[in-house]
């Protein structure tokens, strides 16, 4: 079985602060980890994917095979980044995606 | 082009109705998914579809649940004889085929209201 655990519900952080959304999975093959976002009275969107080890809007996210974990960082909390940011896994191919219950991320002024 | 497309957007019923909720994917999105997102809780998956089967029915929550799909694109799903505890927005998504990474694009969602 796979699984996503974010063990925040919410988070709050002072503009101009580091960032860190933690998320920890589980599953037995290669998984495919993926951030995704929802801003406000927007529909969910894709963030970024592990295996593009790309950064997005200054975010980042190492897949920690040894920790089994895929952590949202950026060095320094804009207002804007103020969303709902889940952490989604597939097992790749054909197969479903699991989603985290989400983090809530707010960027206090 | 267009996203993925859901309607209604808003549906409210009495408990005891049935429901048909819709969704349209993006052209040539061969996967497509069905997530419930209950009030403060996160993505709660259903069942997706490759083409126009479903592998995996193991999210549906009761036998009060189903789903279709016809011509690899639009998908319904049913809901009959509707719960209070039905209440929830319900999400698709779409993705292509075979793109071992491959992100969903999700639409805005129908919000279902059991009264």
């Amino acid at each position: 079985a796979q699984r996503v655990t974010q063990p925040e519900k919410l988070l709050s952080v002072f503009k101009g602060a580091p960032v860190e959304l933690k998320c920890n999975y589980s599953y037995s093959g290669s998984p495919e980890l993926f951030w995704y976002v929802q801003y406000s009275r927007q529909r969910l969107q894709l963030l970024l994917r592990h295996i593009s080890r790309e950064s997005i809007k200054g975010f980042t996210a190492d897949l920690n095979k040894g920790e089994t974990s895929f952590h949202l960082k950026k060095p320094f909390a804009q207002e804007e980044d103020s969303a709902m940011y889940y952490c989604a896994l597939s097992s790749g191919g054909y197969q479903k995606v699991t989603f985290g219950i989400g983090t809530k991320l707010q960027v206090i002024p | 082009g267009a996203g993925v497309s859901q309607s209604p957007s808003n549906k409210v019923t009495e408990k005891g109705k049935d429901v048909e909720l819709r969704c349209d994917p993006i052209s040539g999105h061969t996967a497509l998914y069905w997530y419930r997102q209950r009030l403060g809780q996160g993505l709660e998956f259903l069942i997706y579809f490759q083409g126009n089967s479903a592998p995996d029915k193991s999210g549906l929550p009761s036998d009060r649940f189903s789903a279709e799909r016809t011509g690899e694109s639009v998908s319904t799903l049913t809901i009959q004889r509707t719960q209070q505890e039905d209440s929830a927005v319900y999400l698709c998504a779409s993705s292509r085929q075979g793109a071992p990474d491959s992100p969903l694009h999700f639409g805005n969602g129908t919000r279902l209201t059991v009264t």
